[in-house]
């Protein structure tokens, strides 16, 4: 069965470093997501990509935050400039625009120090 | 905004028999899904099962199935013949139309008792 690849599993960063998460999505879906889920609460959406762009962000997807797909396969979260808050489980998903729900990856446990 | 609310936040079940867990949401939206997503200790996101709101047959899959009921705005999810894999954080989930964001409710810890 396709799965959603994500990379690395666990991050350790120091406050202040850039991260880059990244993502393998499924490889004939068009939508792209990047959600976060910090340790005891709900999944929380971060934003959508399709057609090569932003679709949808929330207010939490401030400009710390960027995604790309670079080279039409990976999917990649920057985090400019984190901080102790950012540390979560994100998880990437992808969709092929039917009405079956999202395939997740695995997660990245981003922590920040 | 849709808002998705589970009011339980953990529910206990001996092995083998059956449990409920709540789902309640908000939307001015007459088409649009809704899912269970199973998270075990993992943390992994798997989908349960998924209801499409213009259909007024409840879904089923295997042990699971839910209980739409589309005026309520409310989408539970009954787990049967309860196993110990089951065990996990449980979460409902809503989304508008295809190629939209899910909106997630607090989620619900359900632990299978031996």
């Amino acid at each position: 069965e396709p799965e959603v690849t994500q990379t690395p599993s666990h991050q350790v960063t120091q406050m202040g470093q850039e991260v880059i998460l990244r993502c393998v999505p499924i490889s004939n879906h068009l939508y792209f997501y990047w959600y976060r889920q910090i340790l005891g609460q709900k999944v929380e959406f971060l934003v959508s990509f399709y057609n090569n762009e932003i679709s949808e962000k929330s207010e939490i997807f401030d400009d710390q935050f960027s995604v790309e797909r670079p080279d039409g396969s990976n999917f990649t979260l920057k985090i400019r400039s984190t901080k102790l808050e950012d540390s979560a489980m994100y998880f990437c998903a992808s969709s092929g625009g039917d009405n079956y729900g999202y395939t997740f990856g695995s997660g990245t446990r981003l922590t920040v120090v | 905004a849709q808002t998705v609310t589970q009011s339980q936040p953990e529910m206990s079940v001996q092995e083998a028999e059956t449990v409920t867990l709540s789902c309640t949401y908000d939307t001015s939206e007459s088409d649009y899904y809704l899912f269970w997503y199973k998270q075990p200790p993992s943390r992994q996101m798997i989908l349960v099962i998924r209801q499409e709101a213009y259909k007024q047959q409840n879904a089923t899959e295997n042990r699971f199935s839910v209980n739409f009921q589309k005026a309520a705005k409310s989408f539970s999810l009954k787990i049967s013949d309860s196993q110990l894999g089951d065990a996990a954080m449980y979460f409902c989930a809503y989304r508008r139309t295809a190629g939209n964001k899910l909106t997630f409710g607090g989620g619900t810890r359900v632990l299978v008792k031996p």
